[in-house]
Formats: C-alpha cells, structure tokens, sequence
C-alpha cells in the first residue's frame, strides 16, 4: 500500500539558518511525483516546490531544494536562510496509485523559526 | 486574479442538521478535490470530481455528499450522517486530468466546521 510518512512533528531552527524536514514514501508504482506544501497558521495549503521521480536534477525554488533519493525513497526539503515568516506546518504528498492526481499527505511537520 | 474561494469560513452544525460547504474556481480547472483535516494531522480525501456531472468517492466519503454541475462549482453537504463533522474543509482543484500529473493542486482557503 502507499504511504508517506513524515517522521518529525516539530522542529526549530535559528533565524538564517538552513533546515532539512524529512519526508520517506512507499510506492510501487516507477513513475510518481512528490509535492511539498507549506501551511501557515491561516490555514491556506501553500504549493513550494515539485520533485518528478525520473528528474534527472534534485528541484529548486528560490530557497527551497529537494535532497531526492529515489533508492531510499526519501524526499526530504531543505529551506535556505530561514525566515520568521517560514514558521508553519509543511506537508510532502504524492499522488495515490489510479490516477487522477489524488494525493495522499504526510502527517505534516511544524516548523517554528525564533529569531 | 484566479484563484478558488471557499464560504464559508467558519460554520457550526446543529445536531441532525445537513451543511453545505462552497467551492467555486476560476483557474479553468477541470478537476476538483475535497479534503479534510484534522487537528495536527494531513489531510484526507473525501471526494474528487475530473469533469462536470461526475464525481468518484475518496478515502473517507462516508456521511459527505458532492455535486459537479458547473465547472468552476464543486460544493459539499456534510449530512447529519457524518457523526464526527468537526474539523478544517479545504478544496483544491489542478489541471490535468488524467494519470499521474506534475501539476500542483491548488487549495482554497479553507472552511472550519463545528458542532453547536
């Protein structure tokens, strides 16, 4: 069956500094994607950052990467230079097996940036 | 600008009481989704619906009900059936349909539900 799992439900990290949240999924299927979402305290599911499982480069958005390891199944979010507005809950998911793009979520990680 | 809203944001739910939850999108999205969120936890699906007059059950449809008559509209009726409605709604919709897709989903801003 698939499954995602985030394994840490708290973290923190200095202001400026750089963070990794780990994220590991179990799938049989050979051609998947994996999304990372950031949810603030507002509540809106906020899309950061895209990771194809036959990509050829680990992905990048601004001051986010990817740290992709396809053999281990991990696809952990690395955050740059972190920031007091990078205080929220983030989320890995990928899409369920049958198609049409339904995701399963990880049970989330709550990132908390102190100054 | 294109974006998905959802009304209301807050709700509360009179014992035995249907509820109807509002989701309209004008990113000309073709698929629509449904999900649910429990404190601390991810979120769940409920229901999807690829094109309009069609919609298939998700993980946890039970007590929910769906309808997709206009694109752009993909409300939600929480029925006196679902015994434990408290929790955080959000609706998403993305674009492709079909197999397994790189587009993002994109989410509204969510409806919090609650038992009077």
């Amino acid at each position: 069956a698939q499954k995602i799992t985030q394994t840490q439900p708290g973290m923190f990290v200095q202001e400026k500094e750089a963070v990794t949240l780990d994220c590991t999924y179990d799938t049989s299927d050979p051609s998947y994607g994996l999304f990372w979402y950031k949810q603030p305290s507002s509540g809106e599911m906020i899309f950061l950052i895209y990771q194809g499982s036959y990509d050829q480069q680990n992905a990048t958005e601004g001051r986010y990467s990817l740290n992709f390891q396809k053999a281990r199944k991990s696809a952990n979010l690395v955050i740059s230079a972190s920031q007091l507005g990078d205080s929220a809950m983030y989320f890995c998911a990928f899409p369920q097996a049958g198609g049409y793009n339904k995701l399963i979520f990880g049970a989330g990680t709550r990132l908390a940036v102190h100054p | 600008d294109g974006g998905i809203t959802q009304s209301p944001k807050y709700l509360f739910r009179k014992e035995g009481q249907n509820v109807t939850l509002s989701c309209e999108q004008n990113l000309n999205h073709d698929a629509m989704y449904w999900y649910r969120q429990d404190p601390g936890q991810g979120l769940r699906l409920i229901y999807y619906s690829q094109i309009v007059n069609d919609f298939q059950k998700g993980d946890i449809a039970e007590g929910y009900s769906v309808s997709r008559e206009k694109k752009e509209s993909f409300p939600l009726t929480v029925t006196s059936a679902q015994k434990n409605p408290t929790a955080f709604y959000l609706c998403a919709s993305s674009t492709p349909r079909g197999d397994f897709s790189n587009q993002p989903q994109h989410f509204g801003d969510g409806t919090r539900l609650s038992i009077l």
